[in-house]
């Protein structure tokens, strides 16, 4: 089945540490986003990848960092400089001839 | 800049009632366009509805119909005879700057409405 696939579905770090989170798309959308969600919140674009080796800084991109070496991967790295790690992160992707963007189970991390 | 606001944050109704979510946008952009969203508790978003700003017709789809009023900034929400399974997270979203059709979107989203059916 085609699908985004967002993995672990849970993930706890110690403070200080860098974690990454992954994110494949089998679907051969050029677009990919990373949003962030806090507790009743709506959804914060953090980076957007509009096509391999190209990113864009979205509106909360600040202690991030992206790659996108692969048309189906754009893996996201916490960095220890994010000062409040702990959210509920959503992967997207988009499009075809609708241009929709989709999304991922989502991966929530806990930083103790 | 764009913004969405959704002003109800939880509602909660009882099984076969209709209810109406509010979704209220500001932007400057002539051409946009209006999304919904289902968040349920497995946490994946779900594509309800996309709405360009120049379609101003009302849709329905099933039980869910849109009305889309450019005078008064909203895109509202409803859900006629409701039943458990549409519990969830209901988000209204804007796309930021023209919608480029192959190109990448940035949604704006609201703060999103809790929605409780009760049996």
């Amino acid at each position: 089945d085609g699908g985004i696939t967002q993995s672990p579905k849970y993930l706890f770090r110690k403070e200080g540490q860098n974690v990454t989170l992954s994110c494949e798309q089998n679907l051969n959308h050029d677009a990919m986003y990373w949003y962030r969600q806090d507790p009743g919140q709506g959804l914060r674009l953090i980076y957007y990848s509009q096509i391999v080796n190209d990113f864009q800084k979205g509106d909360i991109a600040e202690g991030y960092s992206v790659s996108r070496e692969k048309k189906e991967s754009f893996p996201l790295t916490v960095t220890s400089a994010q000062k409040n790690p702990t959210a509920f992160y959503l992967c997207a992707s988009s499009g075809g001839a609708r241009n929709e963007q989709f999304f991922g189970p989502g991966t929530r991390l806990t930083v103790l | 800049a764009q913004k969405v606001t959704q002003a109800q944050t939880e509602i909660s109704v009882v099984e076969k009632e209709d209810v109406t979510l509010d979704c209220v946008y500001e932007t400057r952009d002539t051409t946009y366009y209006l999304f919904w969203y289902k968040q349920p508790p497995s946490g994946e978003l779900v594509f309800l509805i996309r709405r360009n700003s120049f379609d101003e017709q009302n849709e329905i789809s099933g039980r869910y119909s849109w009305n889309f009023q450019k005078s008064t900034s909203s895109f509202n929400f409803t859900i006629t005879a409701s039943q458990v399974v549409d519990s969830a997270v209901y988000f209204c979203a804007l796309s930021e700057a023209p919608y480029i059709i192959q190109g990448a979107q940035k949604l704006v989203f609201g703060q999103g409405t809790r929605l409780t059916i009760n049996p």
